[in-house]
């Protein structure tokens, strides 16, 4: 049973416009949720995160939208860039601490 | 300061056989985890090691074993290698456990059964 999911394995954006990356989570006490990006033969780094109290979080071309009645949160890249082309994980900790991936959404970012 | 690191970097094995993994967490980190990632299932959490003591473990079989050593370094283990064990192996580090979500990556083991 998926508690994160990514529901779009790619996407394509074309350089300069916004690209929106989106997560459903079915676990109603996560409280908190964190961003990933992973480029090939790299492991993921942190990109950004959210607490529940808060339904925004910006830090520069990157934020972080949660809409806990719907369960939904989404990444927002404004203006896109070709680094960004990569792979995003979505991830929430579970009541016993362990981080829940989703399966991720490989952007690709277009010239 | 070095990063999380990971050795081997690729590997092959043959079914049955069995493998060991390393991973060297960033200096003063004492949890480390261990993830895999498979192009069907993303990253599933294997387990997580904190002060020598597995405090977590995810729905891996027991084929699937960790240890921590007083230095924080850590080693998994997998034994008796099935085709569906090739993966990204991924291991993170954090400052404590619990907690601290914001985890640093190392760069992954390729794991090939054959």
């Amino acid at each position: 049973d998926q508690q994160v999911k990514q529901n779009s394995p790619s996407l394509s954006v074309q350089e300069g416009r916004i690209s929106i990356l989106n997560c459903d989570y079915t676990n109603s006490m996560f409280d908190y949720f964190l961003w990933y990006k992973k480029y090939p033969a790299e492991g993921p780094t942190f990109l950004i995160s959210i607490s529940s109290i808060k339904d925004k979080n910006e830090d520069g071309r990157f934020t972080v939208f949660l809409n806990k009645s719907a369960k939904h949160l989404s990444l927002h890249i404004v203006p896109s860039q070709p680094g960004d082309s990569a792979v995003y994980f979505c991830a929430a900790p579970s009541a016993d601490d362990k981080i829940i991936f989703g399966k991720g959404t490989r952007l690709h970012i277009l010239p | 300061k070095a990063g999380v690191t990971q050795t081997p970097r690729y590997l092959i094995k043959t079914r049955g056989q069995q493998v060991t993994l390393s991973c060297s967490p960033i200096s003063g980190h004492r949890s480390v985890s261990w993830y895999q990632q498979t192009p069907g299932q993303g990253l599933q959490f294997l387990f997580e090691y904190f002060s020598e003591t597995q405090r977590n473990k995810g729905n891996f079989p027991g084929r699937f074993s960790g240890r921590q050593f007083s230095n924080s370094r850590s080693e998994m283990n997998v034994s008796t290698l099935e085709l569906g064990d090739s993966a990204l192996y991924l291991c993170a580090s954090s400052l404590t456990s619990g907690q601290s979500y914001e985890q640093y990556f190392g760069p992954g083991t390729r794991l090939t059964v054959t």
